[in-house]
């Protein structure tokens, strides 16, 4: 079984700032990580994924993330932000033998003012 | 492309009746998820199906039944409703690997 913990239910940030939103994970077997968002009223999107290979991966948006196995975190990252970055983000396992079956963490609420 | 869809958009029904939602996956894409997401948490996983069968299953109760015709095209049955069943209801198609794809979701408001 896995889990994911969101460390920050609430992230305030200023246009143009830098936001780190932070994720770890506890997993006993090999995971798959994702990063989605979720605008009001509306379903989830990708903004981006680690399968494997390269540790820094990067989605749209201008979105990036980092997976760090030793620290069983997968941190997301924006330079900076915008207005219309304001959104829940959600950070979600998967084990290798079902991508399509996550489990997610309970969300961070980005909030981005002028 | 149309993504995944979903119907109805929202719904309220009474305690004790019985509700059917309808997904349509992505173009391609054979593997069908449903998802429960109750106000301020994440989704919690339902079931799975794939190939017309239920695959994986989460931690609900029998009362959430599904299936999967022969186009992949899905379908959530929660009978007996309780006010807790209240949430947006998430539609998940996947090709396998890469994560998945949502659909915007069914507003479920038990009364």
């Amino acid at each position: 079984a896995q889990s994911v913990t969101q460390l920050d239910s609430q992230v305030p940030v200023f246009e143009e700032a830098p936001v780190e939103l932070r994720c770890n994970y506890s997993s006993s077997v090999s995971v798959y990580l994702f990063w989605y968002v979720q605008y009001p009223n509306q379903g989830l999107q990708l903004l981006l994924k680690y399968l494997s290979g390269s540790t820094l991966v990067k989605g749209i948006n201008g979105f990036e993330a980092e997976f760090n196995k030793s620290q069983t975190s997968f941190h997301l990252r924006k330079p900076s932000v915008h207005i219309s970055d304001t959104a829940e983000y959600f950070c979600a396992v998967s084990d290798h033998t079902n991508a399509g079956k996550s489990t997610f963490g309970d969300g961070t609420t980005l909030t981005v003012k002028p | 492309d149309a993504g995944v869809t979903q119907s109805p958009t929202h719904l309220i029904k009474t305690r004790g009746q019985q509700v059917t939602l309808r997904c349509s996956p992505k173009s391609g894409h054979d593997t069908v998820s449903w998802y429960q997401q109750a106000l301020g948490q994440g989704p919690q996983f339902i079931f799975q199906y794939y190939e017309e069968e239920e695959r994986q299953r989460g931690n609900f109760p029998d009362r959430f039944s599904g299936h999967q015709f022969p186009n992949y095209s899905s379908e959530l049955n929660v009978n007996a409703l309780l006010l807790g069943d209240s949430a947006l209801y998430l539609c998940a198609s996947s090709p396998g690997l890469g994560g998945q794809y949502f659909g915007p979701g069914t507003r479920l408001t038990v009364t």
